[in-house]
């Protein structure tokens, strides 16, 4: 089965950038997904179509995609930010939804 | 606004059936894909199955065996019902509203389902 690899953590001081990825087979021909899950809470999301913001989502998110990895860059991080991130994505033949295992973001 | 509002019973004895309903206030039923999404306590987000207005399904090919998702459009709702219920199953379970090329925007509360004898 097809599947979605993300580092399980990484950690960042306030103020600088953190970076997660995502690596999939299929990822330079499926777009690719950000969400955000707080403890409790249900899922976020936070990029669309690898790059896009959605409106309310702040500026210091983006997304980029470079052949089979994309990544999620939280700029001049806050600690609001921490939270746990996955990425979504599809199969190659867009038969069914995949997500990574999640990234638990740590602000030191 | 849209909102998602999730029921059903949270508490299922081994090999019953889990019965969970989304139902979607606010928003074109239409235009969108209807998804249910679990996540067992501490672990990520697994994708089960996903239903459109017209009632086309696809289903994760790990749990395609046990699940069914209908839809009733009248009422703008849709339905998870999984069979064979183990102590494996023992998760959040969230329905959500998935747009063609902009993800899941919507999500419901979630729904804690635990499965114990």
């Amino acid at each position: 089965s097809y599947e979605l690899t993300q580092p399980p953590s990484v950690s960042v001081s306030p103020g600088h950038t953190a970076r997660i990825t995502c690596s999939g087979d299929a990822l330079p021909k499926q777009y690719a997904y950000w969400y955000q899950q707080k403890p409790g809470q249900a899922p976020v999301l936070v990029i669309y179509k690898d790059s896009e913001r959605p409106s309310g989502i702040p500026e210091r998110f983006s997304g980029s995609s470079s052949g089979t990895t994309v990544t999620l860059t939280i700029s001049g991080v806050q600690a609001e930010d921490e939270a746990d991130y996955y990425c979504q994505s599809g199969d190659s033949s867009s038969t069914y939804m995949v997500f990574g295992g999640g990234t638990k973001l740590t602000v030191l | 606004q849209v909102q998602l509002q999730q029921w059903g019973a949270g508490l299922l004895k081994p090999s019953e059936t889990l019965s969970l309903t989304c139902g979607v206030y606010g928003g074109s039923f239409s235009a969108y894909y209807w998804s249910w999404i679990r996540q067992p306590p501490g672990k990520g987000l697994e994708w089960i199955g996903e239903i459109n207005h017209s009632g086309s399904t696809t289903y994760n090919p790990s749990l395609k065996s046990r699940v069914t998702i209908s839809v009733d459009t009248s009422r703008t709702q849709f339905s998870l019902n999984l069979t064979s219920m183990t102590a494996a199953d023992t998760a959040v379970y969230y329905c959500a509203r998935f747009a063609h090329d902009y993800g899941g925007d919507f999500w419901g509360q979630g729904t804690l389902v635990t499965v114990s004898s």
